[in-house]
């Protein structure tokens, strides 16, 4: 299976302030069709996930633009650009170029 | 809007099986993938398997083999997740998805005599 590894696995930001969660596989994430499916969720406290970003750097529809991801095969990133409140929660990657699907361990975002 | 609803907590004693359910509108049913995932408190979140509702064709995770079972009822537009031979390790938070991008709101399953 696919083992993704965020990192940082806890995360403080003050509002307005820029944060960068990392995620890198242990396999290239390059599906044969060319696409890579690598994509980020946030759980709220007591929530079913929400979706950001799909193949690496789509914005999903209806999330604030300060969300953008980036990366390519094995490394992956995603920033917030500017902090809010609302954004506290758990990040996690998640890949389905292979199967099973699987997801990272989480960022847990905290608000200072 | 696209709605997945699933069924209340359950408290089920080890060894029983136990059927959840999540019941979709919004959309079209019958021509559409669902996943189901198992998150343990505090912890990630697995992937358990899909069904694809046409032709009720499954795929698996091969670590829930055997303890997961995915069916779907076209006729009420609900998908069906058995789940057999129950332990302490099988307490946790079921979600139904469609894709990844519509959510049920989970239900908590808690395997304890």
């Amino acid at each position: 299976d696919v083992v993704l590894t965020q990192t940082p696995p806890t995360l403080s930001a003050t509002i307005g302030q820029s944060v960068s969660i990392s995620c890198r596989s242990s396999q290239s994430l390059l599906d044969s069709d060319g696409d890579t499916y690598l994509n980020w969720l946030l759980q709220r406290p007591g929530q079913s996930p929400q979706l950001l970003i799909y193949s690496v750097s789509n914005l999903e529809s209806g999330v604030p633009n300060r969300f953008s991801g980036s990366g390519s095969e094995t490394d992956f990133t995603l920033k917030i650009s500017g902090v809010e409140a609302e954004d506290l929660g758990v990040y996690y990657c998640m890949q389905a170029t292979h199967a099973p699907l699987t997801f990272g361990s989480g960022t847990k975002l905290e608000i200072k | 809007q696209v709605k997945l609803q699933q069924s209340g907590a359950e408290l089920v004693k080890p060894g029983a099986s136990v059927k959840l359910s999540c019941k979709t509108s919004g959309y079209t049913f019958s021509t559409s993938y669902m996943s189901w995932f198992k998150q343990i408190p505090g912890q990630s979140i697995e992937w358990i398997g899909m069904i694809y509702a046409g032709d009720g064709g499954t795929g698996y995770n091969q670590k829930f083999k055997g303890k997961a079972t995915l069916t779907v009822d076209t006729s009420s537009s609900t998908a069906y997740m058995d789940l057999s031979s129950l332990t302490t390790e099988d307490s946790a938070v079921y979600f139904c998805a469609r894709g990844i991008k519509y959510w049920g709101q989970g239900v908590m399953v808690t395997v304890s005599s």
